[in-house]
């Protein structure tokens, strides 16, 4: 079975512009949840979909949406970037339903921003 | 309120020895626990995970982990560190279905 796929794996971007970020859930998986790692703030938790409904949220700036798709792919969008959104954005899929987790991880997006 | 701790930000073992890496939680729920691994620049790896079976969690790698409910904690073991184990580690926990919590992370460092 092919693991999460997430793409770009880099992309540098000026601050004022926006970004979208793409993810691939394993086959059969429902939930698909986003996090931003940072050196300072570790792991941090943006948002969780679940089909095609944002489910649960993190402490974020309304700059950072998601959204997704009848297949489960979800896309992040981060607006009007800022140099503190610099981090690496993983993104987690998941079965839903059966038990609790675990979670599996793509290797994430590096987002530099200028 | 639901939590997680891990008590160590940094540990240090030389290779061939034990490692012990350190989580509590704080719950009135009985969780699922998860250990993952990150190695640099990469996705992080489940390690291993309770969800109230057996206590004792045998994960890949070697590593093991042992759910004591008394003392609501989840640490994470290997009898011989590798060089290769060298990375961060996360213990996760769920409480209510798919909201999972995070600790901050513990960096192993392996000594040759």
């Amino acid at each position: 079975k092919a693991g999460v796929t997430q793409t770009p794996r880099y992309l540098i971007k000026t601050r004022g512009q926006q970004v979208t970020l793409s993810c691939s859930p394993i086959s059969g998986h429902r939930s698909v949840s986003w996090y931003q790692q940072t050196p300072g703030q570790g792991l941090q938790f943006l948002f969780e979909y679940f089909s095609e409904t944002q489910r649960n949220k993190g402490n974020f700036p309304g700059r950072f949406s998601g959204r997704q798709f009848s297949n489960s792919r979800s896309e992040m969008n981060v607006s009007t970037l800022e140099l503190g959104d610099s981090a690496l954005y993983l993104c987690a899929s998941s079965l839903v339903g059966q038990e609790m987790g675990p979670l599996h991880f793509g290797n994430g997006t590096r987002l530099t921003v200028t | 309120a639901q939590s997680v701790t891990q008590l160590d930000s940094h540990v240090s073992v030389s290779e061939g020895t034990p490692v012990l890496l350190r989580c509590n939680y704080s719950s009135s729920y009985s969780p699922s626990l998860f250990w993952y691994v990150q190695h640099p620049n990469k996705g992080l790896q489940l390690l291993l995970k309770y969800t109230s079976a057996a206590t004792l969690v045998k994960g890949i790698n070697g590593f093991e982990a042992e759910f004591k409910k008394s003392e609501t904690s989840f640490h994470l073991t290997k009898p011989s560190a590798h060089m290769s184990d060298a990375a961060e580690y996360f213990c996760v926990v769920s409480f209510t279905g798919n909201q999972f919590y995070f600790g901050t992370g513990t960096s192993l460092t392996v000594i040759p």
